[in-house]
C-alpha cells in the first residue's frame, strides 16, 4: 500500500460521542497536517506535525485533540462535537516542513455530527 | 494579510476546448504559488508550482500556469480539455500564520464541468 491513507472515509457521531480519525503515509514523510473543508469554505490548515512534533496549531478548538506517535502516523480524536464540524477532513504529508515541499493528500474523513 | 482569490466558482466548458483558470494573491514578496486538483472523492494532487525563475510553469495532465507579478496573477490554463478534468480546482500561496511559520492559504476553489 502506498500513499496517504485514511479511515475511516465516512463517520456520523453525535455530539456527545468520542472518535477518532487516523492517517497512515507509506512515504517516509517527516510533515503531516490536518486539514478541514467545509462546503463554500477555503481549506482550512488545522495542525502541522514536524518529526512527531507539533509545529502549528491554527486556534483549532480542544474539542479536536491530534496526535502523532511517529512519523507515519496521525491521528484526530474527537470529543462533544458540534453540527458545524461536519466536514471533510483532509491528512497530508510532506517530505519536510519547508513551505516548498509538495503536499500528498489521503481521500479524507467525511463526517457528519448530529 | 496574504490571501488568495479565485473569481470564479463554477466553470462549464464543452471537451476540446480551452480553459482558463483564475486566481489571484495579495502578498508583499515573491510568494510561492500552487495548484492544486480534487476529483469527487479523492484528496488534492499537485499540479504544479511556482517559486522562482520561467514565469510559465508547465504541470502534469497537460497544464501550465503563469505568474504575472504586475497582476498578481498566477491562472491555470490548458489548451483542449478532457472529460477526466472535471474537478475542483484549488490555487495555493505560502502565507506565515500568527506563529510566525510558513504555510499554505488555499483559494476556495473552482469547480470545472466539462460537456462531452
Amino acid at each position: 500500500e502506498t500513499g496517504v491513507t485514511q479511515t475511516p472515509r465516512h463517520l456520523v457521531m453525535g455530539m456527545t460521542n468520542k472518535k477518532s480519525l487516523k492517517c497512515e503515509q507509506h512515504l517516509g514523510h517527516n510533515a503531516m497536517y490536518w486539514y478541514k473543508q467545509s462546503a463554500k469554505k477555503p481549506l482550512e490548515l488545522m495542525f502541522v506535525y514536524s518529526l512527531e512534533e507539533r509545529v502549528e496549531n491554527n486556534s483549532v478548538p480542544s474539542r479536536f485533540s491530534p496526535e502523532c506517535p511517529n512519523s507515519s502516523h496521525l491521528f484526530l480524536h474527537l470529543h462533544t462535537l458540534q453540527p458545524e464540524d461536519s466536514a471533510l477532513y483532509l491528512c497530508a504529508s510532506s517530505p519536510t516542513r519547508d513551505v516548498q515541499e509538495t503536499q500528498y493528500f489521503g481521500p479524507g474523513t467525511r463526517l457528519l455530527v448530529l | 494579510a496574504q490571501s488568495v482569490t479565485q473569481p470564479d466558482i463554477h466553470i462549464t466548458v464543452s471537451e476540446g476546448a480551452s480553459l482558463e483558470l483564475r486566481c489571484n494573491y495579495s502578498y508583499g514578496a515573491t510568494p510561492y504559488l500552487f495548484w492544486y486538483v480534487q476529483s469527487p472523492g479523492q484528496g488534492l494532487q499537485l499540479l504544479l508550482k511556482y517559486f522562482s525563475g520561467d514565469t510559465l510553469v508547465q504541470g502534469i495532465k497537460g497544464f501550465e500556469a503563469e505568474f504575472k507579478r504586475s497582476q498578481s496573477s498566477f491562472n491555470l490554463r490548458k489548451p483542449s480539455v478532457h472529460w477526466s478534468d472535471a474537478a475542483e480546482y484549488f490555487c495555493a500561496v505560502d502565507t506565515v500564520s500568527g506563529a510566525g511559520s510558513y504555510q499554505l492559504t488555499f483559494g476556495k476553489g473552482t469547480k470545472l464541468s466539462v460537456i462531452p
